[in-house]
């Protein structure tokens, strides 16, 4: 499975879009973008998933460059509950193959 | 909820003792997935099961062990337990089908405390 990148941590203002990038340069293509978030210490959670095309709902939106090489995640209006760790994680979807490998994410506090 | 069922929520144990921390998944998911997450760091994964036959194995220790039974339920067992497996323990589920891109639904964690 390809590696990501991902800033150490991001703040954003209460009601704005957060906006987290990802890095993926040695994705192929088969390999889906999947973000999940962590709200501290509890269990993660699926948020979006995509493979090439822009995908949204109701959380969240993720945008994937044409040559699939970096994705952002955005939320489009955050919210003080926002405030978790994002993890982006590139896995090859097919039965029973690739695993979930979490990196160390992006923190992200949202600022009242 | 998630509806996957972890127990115990918390464990204080000794070193060199052993625990067995046990995993419910969502109904009708066949896969089970172990993660541990040490204080600061991130989510490492340990091994995954489908449908009774281990699949994958991560970074789990050999003093860890792992079984899914007929039911589907799951067990990690830690053993001759050191200082720094003192960590949160995930298990995920999914439905593991063969069109699934692989969701996890994860439970909210055994917190492992060694002391």
């Amino acid at each position: 499975d390809a590696k990501t990148t991902q800033p150490t941590s991001m703040d954003c203002a209460e009601g704005r879009a957060a906006n987290l990038p990802c890095n993926h340069s040695t994705i192929s293509g088969n390999e889906y973008v999947y973000w999940y978030r962590q709200i501290h210490s509890q269990g993660p959670q699926y948020i979006i998933h995509g493979l090439k095309n822009n995908e949204t709902n109701e959380m969240a939106s993720l945008i994937i460059t044409e040559d699939r090489k970096s994705s952002t995640l955005i939320l489009p209006h955050a919210t003080l509950r926002d405030t978790a760790v994002y993890y982006c994680i590139v896995r090859v979807a097919r039965w029973l193959k690739g695993q979930f490998y979490f990196g160390t994410g992006t923190s992200l506090t949202v600022i009242p | 909820d998630s509806g996957v069922t972890q127990t115990p929520k918390h464990l204080i144990t000794a070193t060199g003792q052993r625990v067995t921390l046990r995993c419910s998944p969502r109904s009708g998911d066949l896969s089970v997935y172990w993660y541990q997450q040490s204080l600061d760091q991130g989510l490492q994964f340990l091994i995954h099961y489908y449908n009774g036959e281990e699949r994958a194995k991560g970074n789990i220790l050999e003093r860890f062990s792992a079984q899914q039974f007929p039911d589907l339920h799951s067990e990690l067992n830690l053993s001759s337990l050191e200082l720094g497996d003192s960590a949160l323990y995930f298990c995920a589920s999914s439905r593991g089908i063969r069109d699934n891109t692989g969701e996890l639904f994860f439970g909210e964690g055994s917190r492992l405390t060694v002391l």
